[in-house]
């Protein structure tokens, strides 16, 4: 089985903190996601990465940055959290391809006081 | 641009059938994926359709129609752990696969 794990179930940290949320993949995945999930809004994608040391830019990338130093690796990136950054984050991952499933991590429900 | 509309919410009775729609407007439609989220759970893969038609699998069922834009999953035979939210997710053009998700819609399956 795909797994994909994620550092945190839950987290709180204050405004202004520097924040990493972590996931690692055990599936030698290629492609790696970092989404964000708000009530009424959905998933929204921030940042996406198809490659170690490549990283693209999602619909909402502000305010976030993005490390994959290693392939099973993908490190999501608050650099002075505010509170409008509370929310649940998911972590996925896919086989590269155009055609494959994305496989999600269980989410880290972040809260920013 | 992307655009991808669900209904926010559907109910439904243990043992019927259900359809949910999902519509979208996309430069370049290359698939569409559906997934189901229990709450306080990960979303995890349901179907994939890049061709027109239905794919069947078990009590679960997607329609493509690529010329209108549209797509369904079809749930048969009801049952309480349906319950959850079903994510439509629209891959975009261009050679990288970054699917674009619907707001998602919330079944509710009542006995």
């Amino acid at each position: 089985d795909v797994k994909v794990t994620q550092s945190s179930r839950y987290l709180v940290k204050r405004t202004g903190e520097k924040v990493f949320l972590e996931c690692v993949q055990d599936m030698d995945h290629e492609n790696m996601f970092w989404y964000r999930q708000d009530p009424g809004l959905g998933l929204r994608l921030i940042y996406f990465s198809y490659d170690v040391k490549m990283k693209e830019k999602g619909d909402i990338p502000e305010g976030y940055s993005v490390s994959r130093e290693k392939k099973e690796r993908f490190s999501l990136i608050l650099e002075s959290a505010s509170t409008n950054q509370t929310s649940m984050y998911l972590c996925a991952s896919s086989i590269g391809g155009s055609s494959y499933e994305q496989y999600f991590g269980p989410g880290t429900r972040l809260t920013v006081t | 641009g992307q655009n991808i509309d669900q209904p926010t919410e559907m109910t439904a009775t243990e043992g019927a059938i259900v359809q949910i729609n999902c519509t979208y407007q996309t430069s370049g439609f290359n698939g569409l994926f559906w997934y189901q989220q229990h709450a306080g759970e990960a979303p995890t893969f349901l179907s994939y359709n890049v061709l027109d038609g239905l794919e069947e699998k078990g009590r679960f069922s997607s329609f493509l129609s690529r010329s209108k834009g549209y797509s369904y999953l079809l749930l048969k035979e009801l049952q309480m752990k349906d319950s959850a939210s079903y994510l439509c997710a629209v891959k975009r053009s261009g050679g990288s696969y970054i699917p674009t998700f619907g707001r998602g819609t919330s079944l509710i399956v009542h006995p």
